[in-house]
């Protein structure tokens, strides 16, 4: 069964610094990956996603990820963040197996102090 | 646009009653997705639906969970004879009928949360 493990329930970081959350998944075939995140009191939105081509994917407000194959992972990355960047992210699967499941993670909870 | 619409946002039920959240999707969507999340658990996969068609519902409890998509108006997600556990909050996705389901984006609701005394 596929599974996604986040590393890191919470992450304090102060403003500029740099983020990398990672998220791990178990599955051995065609993956499709994304990283959703919600912010305070509002839904889950769309950060990034990968589902072919260059394993460096950009997504919205300055974040990326990397998927690397080999280790299974999909890490999302920012250089520098902000404090409106506090919020929860969640990596997610969805194994091209011809379901129809997206298998989230238990979600990283990022406080930006300013 | 209006966006994916749960209702309610907040139920309480006592342990024996039933339970319904009802979910609009994004207009112009087909696809549907209920999810459960537990604290501090992830999002659980329930059951992915499209109008009047249940796709899969490998993630639904065998017993007292139901969940439907009818022609006209929302899905609704049904829990009978709540107990404690159901306690959670219950998310609603919703994508286009051109999207396909494995590398599409997903579009949340803001949740309804069960509270079970």
């Amino acid at each position: 069964a596929q599974s996604v493990s986040q590393h890191n329930h919470h992450v304090i970081l102060s403003e500029a610094a740099s983020l990398e959350l990672g998220c791990n998944y178990s599955y051995g075939g065609t993956v499709n990956l994304f990283w959703y995140v919600q912010y305070p009191g509002q839904h889950l939105q769309l950060l990034l996603k990968y589902f072919s081509g260059d394993p460096l994917v950009k997504g919205i407000k300055g974040f990326e990820a990397e998927f690397i194959k080999s280790k299974f992972s999909f890490n999302l990355r920012k250089p520098s963040v902000q404090w409106s960047d506090t919020a929860e992210y969640f990596c997610a699967v969805n194994a091209d197996t011809g379901g129809f499941k997206t298998i989230f993670g238990a979600g990283t909870r990022l406080f930006v102090k300013a | 646009n209006a966006g994916v619409m749960q209702n309610p946002r907040h139920l309480v039920r006592r342990r024996g009653q039933e339970a319904r959240l009802r979910c609009s999707p994004m207009k112009g969507h087909s696809h549907v997705y209920w999810y459960r999340q537990l604290p501090e658990e992830g999002l659980k996969f329930m059951v992915y639906l499209q109008k009047e068609n249940i796709i899969d519902e490998s993630g639904m409890p065998k017993e007292r969970f139901s969940a439907e998509f009818p022609k006209e108006g929302p899905s609704i997600l049904r829990i009978q004879q709540v107990v404690r556990g159901d306690s959670a909050a219950y998310f609603c996705a919703s994508s286009p009928l051109t999207s396909d389901p494995n590398t599409g984006e997903l579009f949340f609701g803001e949740g309804s949360r069960l509270t079970v005394l």
